[in-house]
């Protein structure tokens, strides 16, 4: 059975730095990895999706990599802002029972300003 | 250029009492996911439609809860004889196609508490 855990559980930083929040995954058999965000009382925005066959993608100042064979993402936050304060998930996409994703616990992030 | 909507957005329901949450997904999407998340975990997969059919039903976690899509838009999530444990975030989220590399757009949630 797949299962997704992200570490740190929360995360406070001061503005300006950079980060990096981590995802690992037991099974390597996935047909992507999506990281979200998801503020307090909403729904989950998707942020970059990452085929198996990729190795990065990037969106101004997110970058998110994935090394499929040894079960692991990243997702790295440049000159963090208050505003990227959030609930951040990572989720992969089975190749067994594909339709489901399977997602960690979140990792809370707080930046201060 | 709606996205997803979920209604209503919070429900307090008594204990065995059913309630029935309603996702509108966006125009013309094919396929129709339902998640739920408890405080502070991830969203389960609950179940999944691929117009109006059921394909996948394996997350309901009993009986009580009941998915359908009848005419392949519009969702409802029931949930018979609602208990204590039901209490948390019901998600819906809709996706264009079928394929597995799509990206699923999630709605806002209804946030369910069962006293």
């Amino acid at each position: 059975k797949q299962e997704v855990t992200q570490i740190p559980a929360a995360l406070s930083v001061p503005e300006g730095e950079n980060l990096v929040l981590n995802c690992s995954f037991t099974d390597s058999a996935i047909y992507n990895l999506q990281w979200f965000r998801q503020d307090p009382g909403k729904g989950l925005t998707s942020l970059l999706l990452i085929q198996s066959s990729q190795r990065e993608q990037t969106s101004g100042r997110l970058n998110a990599s994935l090394d499929k064979s040894s079960g692991r993402s990243t997702l790295y936050i440049a000159a963090s802002q208050p505003g990227d304060s959030a609930t951040y998930l990572c989720a992969v996409r089975p190749i067994q029972g594909a339709q489901k994703l399977v997602f960690g616990q979140g990792t809370r992030l707080t930046i201060n300003p | 250029g709606a996205g997803v909507s979920q209604s209503p957005r919070y429900k307090v329901a008594k204990r065995g009492q059913d309630v029935a949450l309603r996702c509108d997904p966006i125009s013309g999407h094919v396929s129709l996911f339902w998640y739920q998340q408890a405080l502070g975990q991830g969203p389960e997969f609950l179940t999944y439609f691929q117009n109006e059919a059921q394909l996948d039903k394996s997350g309901l976690p009993s009986d009580r809860f009941f998915a359908e899509r009848p005419e392949g838009s519009v969702s409802t999530l029931k949930i018979q004889r609602t208990q204590q444990e039901d209490s948390a975030v019901y998600l819906c989220a809709s996706s264009s196609g079928s394929g597995f590399q799509e990206t699923q757009y999630f709605g806002p949630g209804t946030r369910l508490l069962v006293l």
